[in-house]
């Protein structure tokens, strides 16, 4: 199948300092990627679609100036948590859809808070 | 918007036996269902798959099958390993349209007993 590579894999940051985590598809292009948060033992919830050259969508209750993304190409999306505090801790994963319609995960990103 | 409800929320099979996971969806415009496997700490990884125009896909020891008219759809193993334990989520989604947002069940964990 195809690959989507997420980095870092693990953050620890202070409280109040930015954190950008990379979403990168490697053999295929994506027009669109989608960025999921992910609490201990629960599904994956859809903060929002990053669009290539456009502006993200966000899903309901998620805080557009809080989580910054960028999709400035087409193999690559950026999720930055601005100021981030202790409950921003969690594991956020990100998607890309192939042009048959799979989707594709990264290997999802551990970020702790301090 | 979709909304899927995930059945049963935890299963527990004993090595060689079947398991059945079954999903509904309410969007009767959804025409793409994908079910992924997740092991901890792991990206989800797409199994298989079905789309609207299908009844029913095998792989395998996984097969899955689709009820377009009660919207609901079901992920059958057969021979269970204890490698098949992981948590398993099923997603609905409609392709070519709304950039393809997937909505996903809230997961079954899944425990092959050896």
């Amino acid at each position: 199948g195809a690959v989507v590579s997420q980095h870092p894999s693990r953050v620890i940051c202070k409280s109040g300092t930015s954190v950008k985590i990379e979403c990168r598809s490697l053999d295929f292009q994506a027009t669109t990627m989608f960025w999921y948060r992910q609490f201990p033992k629960k599904s994956l919830m859809l903060m929002a679609t990053s669009n290539e050259g456009s502006k993200a969508t966000y899903e309901q209750g998620v805080e557009k100036d809080k989580f910054l993304i960028n999709h400035a190409s087409l193999t690559l999306s950026t999720l930055t948590v601005t100021s981030a505090h202790p409950e921003d801790s969690s594991f956020y994963i990100c998607s890309a859809r192939t042009q048959t319609g799979e989707l594709f995960f990264g290997e999802g990103s551990r970020l702790t808070v301090l | 918007g979709e909304n899927v409800e995930q059945h049963p929320s935890t299963l527990s099979v004993q090595e060689g036996d079947s398991a059945v996971i079954k999903c509904t969806y309410s969007d009767s415009a959804s025409n793409y269902f994908p079910w992924y496997k997740q092991e901890l700490g792991k990206r989800p990884q797409l199994i298989i798959d079905i789309r609207s125009n299908v009844g029913e896909k095998k792989d395998q020891r996984i097969a899955v099958t689709l009820n377009k008219t009660a919207k609901h759809f079901s992920l059958h193993i057969t021979e269970t390993q204890p490698e098949d334990s992981a948590v398993y989520f099923c997603a609905a989604s409609r392709e070519n349209t709304n950039a393809g947002k997937s909505t996903f069940g809230d997961g079954t964990t899944l425990t092959v007993k050896p």
